[in-house]
Order: C-alpha cells, then structure tokens, then sequence
C-alpha cells in the first residue's frame, strides 16, 4: 500500500534561519508531489507542485523553495525564513488522473 | 481557474442532530470534487470525493455529499452527528488536466458538535 511520510512533526526556528522540510511517498511510482501552507485560521494554499524528478511549478513568488531529487521525495527550503513562513505545512501525492491526494501528517513550523 | 467557496466559517450543531455543510465552486472546464476532514494538528483525511457518475457519494463516518452540476454545488451531509465529529472541513476541486492537475481548496468549515 501508499505511503506517504513527512518530518518534522514540529519545527520552531530563528527568523534568518534556514528551512528544510522532507517528505517521501512508498508504494507508488512517478506521482505528483504537492507543498500546502495553511496559515493560523485560514485555507490551504499551494506553495509548489511537481510531476517529475527535477521538475517544480511554484504557485506564489514567496521565501521558500521546492527540489525533487528523487521520484518519491519532495523538498521545502528556504535560506532564511521570514516570521511570515510560520504555518502547518503539508505536502500531498496523487496517482493517476481519477486518483484523489492523499496528504502527509504535516509539519508545524514557528518562526520566532 | 478554479475556486471553490464555502460560506460557512462555523457550524454548530447539538449532537445528533443532523449538518449540512455547504460548497460552491467555479471553473471553466469539468471538475473532481472532494471532501477532506482535518482533525486539530492533524493531516487532512479523505471523506470522500466525486469523480463521475452516481451525483450521491457515500464517504466514511456516514457522510454523503451531492453533486448539482447546474448550481455548482457540492455539500457535504450527515443525517446525525457525533461528538466525534467535530474538525475542520474543507472542500476541494481539482481540473482534470492531466498530469498537471491541482487541488483547490475553500477556506474551510468549523463544525462544533456539542451536547
């Protein structure tokens, strides 16, 4: 069966510090990969898909970046995080065209 | 483009009672529906979701949800609510672009059950 993994849990970080947030799907091959950022009190916003190694579509100009060195994994980053890229973070994979997306447990990130 | 609206921010309810859970969207070319449950500092959680035919979609923990092409709705409903069920829900529609295709979500629904 599908898997997808996603750590940290929780992350609290100084403003100017870098970001690295790692998320791995199991069981499946070539998904799309998806990044969410869902803000204290608000709706998911897409930050970056992909639908292949290599290749990443941003959504919103922002601090933060996306890499997928691998078929299965998919990377958040950021040099230096802003007290705006605090959030719960979540990254999700999707199969075939009639699959839904299945999310990961997300991560909590607090930029102090 | 596509977006979708959920108008209501918060939802109380007594328990047993039963909800209904309203989503409207837009888009210019046919859609997949979803409902995803998000339980606090928890992932979301597939209720269910509209793919092609039947319009009436059975999801887990007794939810359902109708799909009405002409008032581009698709809310979500359970005929009697628990304690249990109190989360955040968020309707979502993805395109059917092929390989490219993304997840819309609304701002989401606070549902309070309460004895």
């Amino acid at each position: 069966s599908q898997t997808i993994h996603q750590w940290p849990a929780t992350l609290v970080q100084p403003v100017g510090s870098p970001l690295s947030l790692e998320c791995t799907v199991e069981g499946t091959s070539n998904p799309n990969l998806y990044w969410y950022r869902q803000a204290a009190g608000r709706g998911l916003q897409l930050l970056f898909y992909s639908v292949g190694i290599g290749q990443i579509s941003s959504e919103v100009p922002q601090n933060l970046s996306a890499s997928r060195p691998q078929d299965r994994q998919f990377i958040l980053s950021s040099k230096k995080l802003l007290l705006s890229d605090s959030g719960f973070y979540l990254c999700a994979w999707k199969g075939g065209p009639s699959s839904g997306y299945t999310f990961g447990s997300g991560t909590r990130l607090t930029v102090v | 483009a596509q977006s979708v609206t959920q108008l209501d921010s918060q939802v109380p309810v007594f328990e047993e009672a039963p909800v209904e859970l309203r989503c409207n969207y837009s888009s210019s070319v046919s859609v997949y529906l979803f409902w995803y449950v998000q339980y606090p500092n928890q992932g979301l959680q597939l209720l269910l979701k509209y793919l092609s035919g039947s319009t009436l979609v059975k999801g887990i923990n007794g939810f359902e949800a109708e799909f009405n092409k002409s008032q581009t709705s698709f809310h979500l409903r359970k005929p009697s609510v628990h304690i249990s069920d109190t989360a955040e829900y968020f309707c979502a529609v993805s395109d059917l672009a092929g390989t490219a295709s993304k997840l819309t979500f609304g701002t989401g629904t606070r549902l309070q059950v309460t004895l």
